[in-house]
């Protein structure tokens, strides 16, 4: 089992929508959450942590369920500029705080 | 400047050579890190290094060496390469445990 799973896409919206992505960890040693962004052939870059109480930046809401093992990225309102590949992210504080990587989702908002 | 600068951005070499990717940061992080990412697979940990004395493996550290020449400076060695090394390498340093990480722009490596 993969430590990181994710969603398999690629999720095609049109723009407006609301879209939804979903992902389970298997390391319950993990402490700390991410999302990253990854545009085509470019760098990976955060797009924000994951908090347990849930937090909001924008059009964004990401989700924490320590219990289920389970992370979630909101997007409301979809723009064009959101096309891109979402990376679901955990740190595993007990290994000295590596990252391991989802295989990432692919979301593309067509007009 | 960038935060964390990759050279080269893009190597085309043939199978059996000695390549060498380099990796230098100014952000001042002791954690240095290096991925490949191959499609389908994401992003897989190389080696890592939280000091300059401080060099672990990942889980894929087979064929590749790395050397941590300074607190800035982290490079990776394809000592023999071979073309399923093909792939997008990228370095990242992070400032502590639990932060997240701040990627270079990758090197598109081709093994021939």
């Amino acid at each position: 089992r993969k430590e990181v799973e994710q969603d398999p896409g690629p999720f095609n919206v049109p723009e407006g929508a609301t879209v939804a992505f979903n992902c389970t960890y298997s390391n319950s040693a993990s402490q700390s959450f991410f999302w990253y962004r990854q545009d085509c052939r470019k760098e990976p870059k955060l797009l924000m942590s994951v908090y347990s109480s849930g937090n909001e930046d924008g059009r964004f809401t990401a989700q924490l369920n320590r219990a289920s093992q389970y992370i979630s990225l909101l997007i409301r309102d979809s723009k064009l500029s959101d096309s891109a590949t979402y990376l679901c992210v955990v740190n595993l504080w007990n290994q000295g705080g590596k990252l391991i990587f989802g295989q990432g989702t692919e979301l593309s908002v067509k007009p | 400047d960038a935060d964390v600068t990759q050279t080269p951005r893009n190597r085309i070499t043939k199978t059996g050579k000695r390549i060498m990717l380099e990796c230098s940061q100014t952000k001042g992080h002791d954690r240095m890190y290096w991925y490949r990412q191959d499609p389908g697979l994401g992003l897989r940990l190389i080696y890592y290094s939280f000091d300059v004395k401080d060099i672990n493996k990942g889980e894929i550290s087979d064929g590749y060496s790395v050397s941590r020449q300074a607190q800035a400076k982290f490079s990776l060695s394809l000592e023999s390469a071979i073309p399923n090394q093909t792939a997008l390498y990228f370095c990242a340093t992070s400032a502590t445990a639990n932060y997240g990480y701040t990627f270079g722009s990758g090197t598109r490596l081709t093994v021939v």
